[in-house]
């Protein structure tokens, strides 16, 4: 059981290149997340899909767009990458609880993008 | 919206010793909260959650927190810490269903805790 798998785990990227970042769950789960990770400030969310079709932003979407292919994935695109954008992305996704409670995130184990 | 303070970005403590991380939250309804935990060049594990159960919650590797929602906090306690013990931990809060039905999760900016020999 695989969980939820990121590639690729690391990307060296010069200014103003594209990039896809992709995430794929194999936990039957309707709900996905992608945020970024930075030193002292936790994690942020960029995007979130309750399903499939639908996305929504988060904290910092800017300079970001998503897909939700279908229910197993959510992908990240930067489409000019910028030296702010240098993070750990993590890709995240959650299973719904009885009684609208919710579930723990299960998370993937992160891709590290480097812009120069 | 919901968020989360955690009050210590750095602890140290020698092995053997008591553990505690504290967690603050701000709700206008009945979150779930959890903590995660992240070593080095990881990805994130979760430890332990409350999700409106029993507000004394037990992990994994001894973890335990408390859910006070007088003092709407969620501290995280061992007994006894071990050096794999050092590591980042985040608290994390739900924030209400969105309109597309499904929940946001606020992370605290982590505490790092260091475990001395």
């Amino acid at each position: 059981n695989a969980g939820v798998t990121q590639t690729p785990k690391f990307q060296v990227l010069k200014t103003g290149q594209s990039m896809t970042l992709q995430c794929a769950q194999d936990m039957n789960h309707n709900s996905m997340y992608w945020y970024r990770q930075d030193p002292g400030m936790g994690l942020r969310l960029i995007y979130y899909s309750a399903s499939e079709g639908t996305t929504d932003k988060g904290e910092v979407p800017n300079g970001y767009n998503v897909s939700r292919l279908n229910k197993r994935e959510f992908s990240l695109r930067l489409e000019s990458a910028a030296p702010s954008q240098t993070s750990v992305y993590f890709c995240a996704s959650i299973i719904g609880l009885a009684g609208g409670r919710t579930g723990e995130l299960f998370f993937g184990e992160g891709s590290r993008l480097t812009v120069l | 919206a919901q968020s989360v303070t955690q009050l210590d970005s750095h602890v140290s403590v020698s092995e053997g010793t008591p553990v505690l991380l504290r967690c603050n939250y701000s709700s206008s309804y009945s979150p779930s909260l959890f903590w995660y935990v992240q070593h080095p060049n990881k990805g994130l594990q979760l430890l332990l959650k409350y999700t409106s159960a029993a507000t004394l919650v037990k992990g994994i590797n001894g973890f335990e927190a408390e859910f006070k929602k007088s003092e709407t906090s969620f501290h995280l306690t061992k007994p006894s810490a071990h050096m794999s013990d050092a590591a980042e931990y985040f608290c994390v809060v739900s924030d209400p269903p969105t309109t597309s039905g499904t929940y946001k999760y606020i992370f605290g900016t982590g505490t790092r805790l260091k475990v001395l020999a």
